[in-house]
């Protein structure tokens, strides 16, 4: 089945530890993105790619970067974790149409601890 | 800017009754509107979803009709079950910036 596959489920980090997240896409689809959740919060978006082409929403931390090697793969990089960016990081992809209205398929998420 | 307001949980019911989880929604044009799924440490499930007015969408005995006069997407089972018990949120995409506007969930459980 074609599907969003974040790795690992779970990852426990040391606070001022870069860590970074993996997802991977067998979608074919050119968009990705990346949420932060909080607990009993909705995700919020922290940055998305069409492409290779970077999009990062304003109120994103400098603190969190992306990198896009090839359309499947996408990474998330912290690079000095904190304890409030202990969360679940969900990973989702859309197609791409142009102007056009999309639906984003996510990832089961990664839940970061910060210790 | 878009907005959705979505029914304010923590939603408690009996296995088998009737479930309404209100949506609300304010967006340019005619957004696409999406109902997610997110059972407990999992990420989100797409639901159902309609493209424009008066569409319905359904899936896993959940309905939800895109209603423009009334700017509403409502969440409707005739019959939940325990495994229902999860949080729903309710999103639009008006394609003007390639971005998800959520609801801020609606936590639900089913008793048995």
């Amino acid at each position: 089945d074609a599907m969003v596959i974040q790795n690992p489920r779970y990852q426990v980090t040391q606070f001022g530890k870069p860590v970074t997240l993996s997802c991977s896409q067998t979608l074919n689809h050119n968009v990705m993105y990346w949420y932060q959740q909080k607990s009993s919060q909705a995700p919020k978006l922290l940055f998305h790619y069409y492409d290779k082409d970077f999009n990062n929403e304003a109120d994103t931390p400098d603190n969190f970067q992306s990198r896009r090697p090839n359309t499947s793969f996408c990474f998330l990089d912290i690079r000095s974790p904190g304890l409030g960016d202990a969360a679940m990081y969900l990973c989702a992809t859309s197609r791409g149409q142009r102007g056009g209205q999309e639906t984003q398929y996510f990832g089961p998420g990664t839940r970061l601890l910060v210790l | 800017g878009d907005s959705v307001t979505q029914m304010e949980g923590p939603v408690t019911l009996s296995e088998e009754a009737f479930l309404t989880i209100n949506c609300t929604y304010t967006a340019t044009g005619y957004p696409s509107l999406f109902w997610y799924v997110q059972y407990p440490g999992e990420g989100l499930q797409l639901l159902l979803k309609a493209t424009k007015a008066d569409d319905k969408g359904s899936n896993k005995g959940f309905e939800a009709t895109y209603r423009k006069e009334t700017t509403s997407f409502h969440l409707e089972k005739g019959s939940v079950q325990v495994s229902d018990s999860a949080v729903y949120f309710c999103a639009l995409d008006s394609g003007s910036a390639r971005q998800l506007t959520f609801g801020s969930g609606t936590q639900l459980t089913v008793l048995p």
